[in-house]
């Protein structure tokens, strides 16, 4: 079964400096992965995502995600935070030959991102 | 834009109830989820639906059942409510790739 794994619970960064997230996944073919935010009183929004092709992915409000195959890991980082980004973060992944997602995606428990003044 | 609803954000019931968890979506997409979020678990998957009468069971299907009778809407019941189904839950649709979520629904079974 594939699973997910966020090691940090919460992590706290000054504004201005640089963020990485990490995430862990298990899974046995290529997988499809995730990155969501979710604001304080706020549905699950997309970052970004990797289906294949460059490891390096550019997503919204900044954010990109590398896909390491040989660690088993999709990190996401941010140059220079804003007080905005403070939320939680949530990993996922999904199933290939769901195309994506299609059967659900299975999360990680989640970083809770706090940023400092 | 792709609009996923829920009925309620919030909601409160008492235990043994019957209650209903509407999700409605406006984008013609066939795949739609019903997922639960809980602090330090993330999100779990309930169930899941590919069409119209379709269903399949998720991660953690125990004490939900689901509907479906139209495209667009897709439906969470909890037969008898229990405390320990006080959560946030979470709908989605999608297409291939890309799940879009509803705000939620925070219900309190008391």
């Amino acid at each position: 079964a594939q699973s997910v794994t966020q090691p940090d619970i919460h992590i706290t960064v000054s504004e201005g400096a640089s963020l990485e997230l990490r995430c862990n996944y298990s899974y046995g073919a290529t997988p499809y992965l995730f990155w969501y935010v979710q604001s304080p009183g706020q549905g699950l929004q997309l970052l970004l995502k990797y289906f294949s092709g460059d490891t390096l992915v550019q997503g919204i409000k900044g954010f990109e995600a590398e896909f390491k195959r040989s660690q088993s890991s999709f990190n996401l980082r941010k140059p220079s935070v804003h007080w905005s980004d403070a939320a939680e973060y949530f990993c996922a992944v999904g199933a290939e030959g769901s195309g994506g997602g299609a059967d659900g995606l299975t999360f990680g428990k989640g970083t809770h991102l706090i940023i400092q003044p | 834009d792709v609009k996923v609803t829920q009925s309620s954000r919030y909601l409160v019931k008492r235990t043994g109830e019957k209650v209903f968890l509407e999700c409605v979506q406006d984008m013609d997409h066939e795949n739609m989820f019903w997922y639960r979020q809980d602090p330090g678990l993330g999100l779990r998957l309930i169930y899941f639906s590919y069409d119209v009468k379709m269903k399949e069971k998720g991660d953690i299907p125990e004490g939900y059942s689901v509907s479906r009778e139209k495209k667009e809407r897709f439906s969470l019941i909890l037969e008898s409510a229990s405390t320990n189904q006080t959560s946030m839950y979470l709908c989605a649709s999608s297409l291939p790739g890309h799940q879009f979520f509803g705000p939620g629904t925070r219900l309190t079974v008391l």
